[in-house]
């Protein structure tokens, strides 16, 4: 059974850094690409970010380019998301979720449970 | 505001059929990425409803099906029940921003 767990939320203040993981489970880690996408309260689903299986690709959002790094370990079947300069804006619930890929256009077919950031004084 | 444009709210009664829009441009639906899916009920981890427009993955019930034309997309559910109650997102891919957009979501209300 594929399984995403993301640990690492939790309360900073604006300007702090904090640091997302997802363990993953059940399916060859390094073959997929992963995404992280996010949830604002009261708002939609914004990807964030993503990373090829090698690791040796990776994409962000214009939100969030220059900020936030994502990795991953092959090793140890986990992905992870450094957030640094973190804004009020980025208060949300942030998902780790495996990628699938169709003629060029890629898609969600699996999602951990999320993980709440919240960016406050 | 989002790249793809979606209803913020349908509603129906059970039995019945609704449908929500996905409205994209020429920089995505338009340019030829696909249209996926998502249903997602607050407080649990969305899924993945439909894939390449008019895929649906094993599991998903055949009162769900999708459709593109141009730069839009639409999200068919016939014989509304309950457990539909939920958001639903369109997502695609977006050559200019290179990056995957989302729309707004739509609020499925079960009268």
């Amino acid at each position: 059974e594929v399984q995403l767990v993301e640990s690492g939320g939790g309360l900073v203040q604006p300007g702090g850094s904090l640091r997302l993981s997802c363990a993953a489970s059940g399916f060859t880690f390094g073959t997929y690409a992963i995404s992280w996408v996010r949830q604002a309260p009261g708002k939609g689903l914004e990807w964030v970010s993503a990373i090829s299986g090698s690791g040796g690709s990776t994409y962000y959002a214009d939100s969030v380019k220059g900020r936030f790094t994502i990795s991953r370990d092959n090793s140890k079947n986990t992905l992870s998301l450094q957030m640094n300069s973190l804004r009020a804006e980025d208060t949300a619930v942030y998902y780790c979720a495996r990628e699938q890929l169709w003629n060029l256009s890629p898609f969600i077919d699996y999602w951990g449970q999320g993980t709440l950031v919240t960016v406050s004084a | 505001q989002s790249v793809l444009t979606q209803p913020p709210s349908v509603s129906g009664a059970p039995g019945q059929r609704v449908t929500i829009s996905c409205t994209g441009s020429s920089s995505n639906i338009g340019a030829s990425y696909a249209v996926h899916w998502y249903q997602h009920l607050p407080g649990t981890a969305p899924k993945l409803l439909i894939y390449a427009n008019t895929n649906r993955p094993s599991g998903v019930p055949d009162r769900f099906s999708g459709s593109k034309s141009g730069t839009s997309a639409s999200l068919d559910i016939t014989g509304l029940q309950a457990e539909d109650e939920a958001d639903y997102y369109c997502q695609s891919y977006d050559r200019r921003l290179s990056g995957w957009v989302f729309g707004g979501g739509t609020k499925l209300t079960v009268l």
